[in-house]
């Protein structure tokens, strides 16, 4: 039974390069959710999404990012010109559906623009 | 939008001792759970307390919960030398769809 995989775990982008990030839920999770985490900080919510729909993108920076669903394959959070304050650990969570229900982290991207 | 606020930031503990940590937040919720963040790596789900309860056990945690204080607390017991980790508090608000977490403890338990 695996776990929410992401991949690559590790990234390096130059400034105005594109990022693309990808999460697989865990088996039968619809609901996927986006978490962006700074050194030291806690995780920072950025957007929440079932399949083939975007529900709640209010922690989404409105310019250069963006994130799909489909209704085949992983999740997508796409970062377009990077700069460096985009470097972060980029962390994916999914749950069988709202409602009391925890939250399952995979390992994160970390993500490095230089 | 409210952030959980965990007290304190650090904590260092001997192995065998015990070891509590603080969190709080603004507004109303459903449920509050508490995970751990080992360094580098991706968040452990530990525990969740829904809004109508006071207080769950799971092994060697406890958590309480104070609606009208708006706090909780995690306490581990008999620490470990591997329970070194950040333990974060994540609130789901009423009518939210996402977690909003705090700002963690960092806890070290010293063999």
């Amino acid at each position: 039974n695996a776990g929410v995989m992401q991949n690559p775990r590790h990234l390096v982008r130059r400034r105005g390069q594109e990022a693309r990030l990808r999460c697989s839920p865990m088996k039968g999770h619809s609901h996927v959710y986006w978490y962006r985490q700074l050194p030291e900080e806690g995780l920072k919510f950025m957007v929440y999404l079932q399949k083939e729909n975007i529900i709640d993108e209010s922690g989404m920076p409105k310019e250069r990012f963006s994130a799909e669903f489909p209704k085949e394959g992983p999740s997508i959070l796409r970062i377009q010109q990077v700069v460096r304050g985009d470097s972060a650990a980029y962390f994916c969570a999914s749950s069988p559906g709202t409602g009391a229900h925890e939250q399952y982290f995979g390992p994160g991207t970390r993500l490095t623009v230089t | 939008s409210q952030q959980g606020e965990e007290d304190p930031q650090a904590l260092s503990i001997q192995e065998g001792e015990n070891a509590t940590m603080n969190c709080s937040y603004k507004t109303s919720i459903n449920n509050l759970q508490w995970y751990r963040q080992n360094s580098g790596r991706g968040l452990v789900h530990l525990i969740l307390i829904r809004s109508n309860e006071r207080e769950k056990h799971s092994g060697r945690l406890r958590v309480t919960l104070d609606t009208s204080k708006k706090s909780s607390s995690l306490l581990i017991t008999a620490s470990r030398a591997a329970d070194t980790a950040s333990y974060f508090c994540a609130t789901e608000e009423t009518g939210a769809n996402n977690l909003f977490f705090g700002t963690g403890t960092r806890l070290t338990v010293i063999p």
